[in-house]
């Protein structure tokens, strides 16, 4: 059971560049998440989905974008990088929303530099 | 709001020794409570959580945490550290029947491990 996949492992763009960071899962999970990890700081939430089609903003959405076509797979775009966008992108996905039922599962991350 | 704070940025133990993380947080009710560690490159892993009942909890890898709702904390401990146990360790909470299930991160407490 591979769980929550996300590609690229590394990525390194110009400013100005765009971008798809991928994820997918094959838990059968109805949501999924997009956090961003900056250094000496918590995770903040991207953007998440609560089932194909349906998208809805996190706390810092802005020079992002996402899309829900399937349930396995969750991508973020970034249309135009800038540096401010360096970080590592977790991707993270729970069967629903009710913690109780199912924590979120993480993938490894993807690490973003913007240079 | 909703916040999560750890007041420890970094945290060196010797091997053998206990350990404690501390975790408090703020939110209207009582939240779900969650325990991730983060080993270097790696995604986030569950070492345990709280929904209700018995306020300590056991979670993977000999860890252990406290709920104190006078206190508003979730501290996390461990009777004997191992070298492996070197990560950082982030405390999250979860909205109760949330429809939305994303966590809130605290920023993270970095322990080191010495020989």
């Amino acid at each position: 059971n591979a769980g929550v996949t996300q590609t690229p492992k590394f990525r390194i763009l110009k400013i100005g560049q765009s971008m798809t960071l991928q994820c997918t899962q094959d838990m059968n999970h109805n949501y999924m998440y997009w956090y961003r990890q900056d250094p000496g700081m918590g995770l903040k939430l991207i953007y998440y989905s609560v089932g194909a089609g349906i998208t809805d903003k996190g706390e810092v959405p802005n020079g992002y974008n996402v899309s829900r076509s399937t349930t396995e797979d969750f991508p973020l775009r970034l249309e135009l990088a800038a540096p401010s966008q360096t970080s590592v992108y977790f991707c993270a996905s729970s069967y629903t929303g009710e913690l109780s039922n199912q924590p979120q599962h993480f993938g490894d991350g993807t690490r973003l530099s913007i240079l | 709001a909703q916040s999560v704070t750890q007041p420890d940025i970094h945290i060196t133990v010797s091997e053998g020794a206990s350990l404690e993380l501390r975790c408090n947080y703020s939110y209207g009710a009582t939240p779900y409570l969650f325990w991730y560690v983060q080993s270097p490159g790696q995604g986030l892993q569950l070492l345990l959580k709280y929904f209700s009942g018995d306020t300590l909890v056991q979670g993977i890898k000999g860890f252990e945490a406290e709920f104190k709702r006078s206190q508003s904390s979730f501290n996390l401990r461990k009777p004997s550290v191992h070298w492996s146990d070197a990560a950082e360790y982030f405390c999250a909470v979860g909205a109760r029947g949330g429809s939305q299930g994303n966590l809130i991160f605290g920023k993270g407490t970095k322990l080191s491990v010495k020989p």
